[in-house]
């Protein structure tokens, strides 16, 4: 079983609508969970990060987490346009941050 | 806004050949990390560096591979006989505390032919 496992995509939804990501991940140990961006032949951008469980909010983006279904979520709401990238999720227990291999979003104007 | 850059932009070698990737991390961050990522795949951790020396590696990084922090603001990543399985992007990242809060840069494009 992969550490981290998360649908590739790509995800396309008309533009405003909301766009539930999500990634989950075997290892129980993983304490702190976080959300990038990346564009196109860019490096990664840390939107948010949560430690533990519980939900963490960051304007239009809500980050979930149910350590007990070892399951995480990003929420964007009133999506535009310019939220269109590859969103990677990622989890750490120690130095060592393990990444899922991204959801490709399009977001249709 | 401060900012991690890495250069070249884009570096191609023949098989064989020593590579160093440069990157200057953001000034006051101390952990500085290295990741590659080969086209159309995940992003993979090689390497974590924290008072000069290497706290944590995976198990691609392995003897072909070294980082370095040769003064106080550069953050190396040599590769000493490239191979061609070697192609990717590799990104620094630094933090100024934590692993969780990390910066990443725009990334080096490693071509090796």
């Amino acid at each position: 079983q992969k550490e981290v496992e998360q649908d590739p995509g790509p995800l396309s939804v008309p533009e405003g609508a909301i766009v539930s990501l999500n990634c989950t991940y075997s290892n129980s140990a993983f304490q702190y969970f976080m959300w990038y961006r990346q564009y196109s032949r860019k490096g990664p951008e840390l939107l948010m990060y949560t430690y533990s469980s519980g939900n963490k909010e960051d304007g239009r983006f809500t980050a979930q987490v149910d350590k007990s279904s070892k399951y995480i979520s990003l929420f964007i709401r009133d999506s535009q346009p310019s939220d269109s990238a590859t969103y990677l999720c990622a989890m750490t227990s120690d130095d060592k941050i393990i990444f899922g291999k991204g959801t490709r979003l399009h977001i249709l104007p | 806004e401060p900012e991690v850059t890495q250069t070249p932009s884009h570096q191609v070698t023949q098989m064989g050949q020593e590579v160093i990737l440069r990157c200057v991390p953001i000034s006051n961050h101390l952990y500085f990390y290295w990741y590659r990522q080969i086209l159309g795949q995940k992003v993979e951790f090689l390497v974590s560096f924290y008072n000069n020396e290497i706290s944590e590696k995976s198990e691609i990084f392995d003897d072909q591979f070294s980082v370095e922090r040769p003064d106080g603001s550069n953050f190396t990543l040599k590769i000493r006989s490239t191979k061609l399985e070697d192609s990717a992007m590799y990104f620094c990242a630094s933090v100024d505390r934590g692993p969780y809060e990390q910066y990443f840069g725009p990334g080096t494009r490693l071509t090796v032919t």
